[in-house]
């Protein structure tokens, strides 16, 4: 079975720090990882996922990620916080039990920047 | 742009009423998903759909059930509301293309009361 773990449920930086949010897995398979985010009142939006072709992902709005198969882990980072960036982050992976993608998510990462 | 609708932004419900959840999207995706998403716990699968009046249960079942008659929307529906049933709950899309690569689209989200 796939599972994700995020964690630290709050992150708070200053404006031009570096953004760090931790996610490990945990699969018994070649994972597929995304990172969504999430702000005020909206729904859920793709930032970026991992699909083995490249282990440094580049995502939207200046995140990255690195997937790191000898720690299990797909930490997002920003070199830079803007205030912006406070939201809602979550890691998922892809359940691979059936013929339909489901994502199993992680619970969350709010992150708050400091002015 | 891929667009799923959730008909209500804010519902409030009295407990033992049925409550319908409606989501459509404009992509022809195969398929919709149900979650809902709670303070702690991130997003649960309730109820996700592959095909037109196909569907199976996710990890939260108890207490909804899901339509599907049209390939475009999928509803939820909470038989007899109960206030555990306060949350926002989340729909989304994918296409069958692309497998366990395929991200899923959101929308905006229904948060609903239950009193």
């Amino acid at each position: 079975a796939q599972s994700v773990t995020q964690l630290g449920s709050h992150v708070s930086v200053s404006e031009g720090a570096l953004v760090l949010l931790r996610c490990n897995y945990s699969s018994s398979v070649p994972p597929y990882l995304f990172w969504y985010v999430q702000y005020p009142n909206q729904g859920l939006q793709l930032l970026l996922k991992y699909t083995s072709a490249a282990t440094l992902v580049k995502g939207i709005n200046g995140f990255e990620a690195e997937f790191k198969k000898s720690e299990t882990s797909f930490h997002l980072t920003k070199p830079s916080a803007h205030m912006s960036d406070a939201a809602e982050y979550f890691c998922a992976v892809s359940d691979r039990s059936g013929a339909t993608n489901k994502l199993i998510f992680g619970t969350g990462t709010l992150l708050a920047v400091q002015p | 742009d891929v667009k799923v609708t959730q008909s209500s932004r804010y519902l409030v419900k009295r407990t033992g009423e049925k409550v319908f959840l409606e989501c459509v999207q404009d992509m022809d995706h195969e398929n919709m998903f149900w979650y809902r998403q709670d303070p702690g716990l991130g997003l649960r699968l309730i109820y996700f759909s592959y095909d037109v009046k196909m569907k199976e249960k996710g990890d939260i079942p108890e207490g909804y059930s899901v339509s599907r008659e049209k390939k475009e929307r999928f509803s939820l529906i909470l038989e007899s509301a109960s206030t555990n049933q306060t949350s926002m709950y989340l729909c989304a899309s994918s296409p069958l293309t692309g497998g366990y690569n395929s991200p899923l689209h959101f929308g905006n989200g229904t948060r609903l009361t239950v009193t």
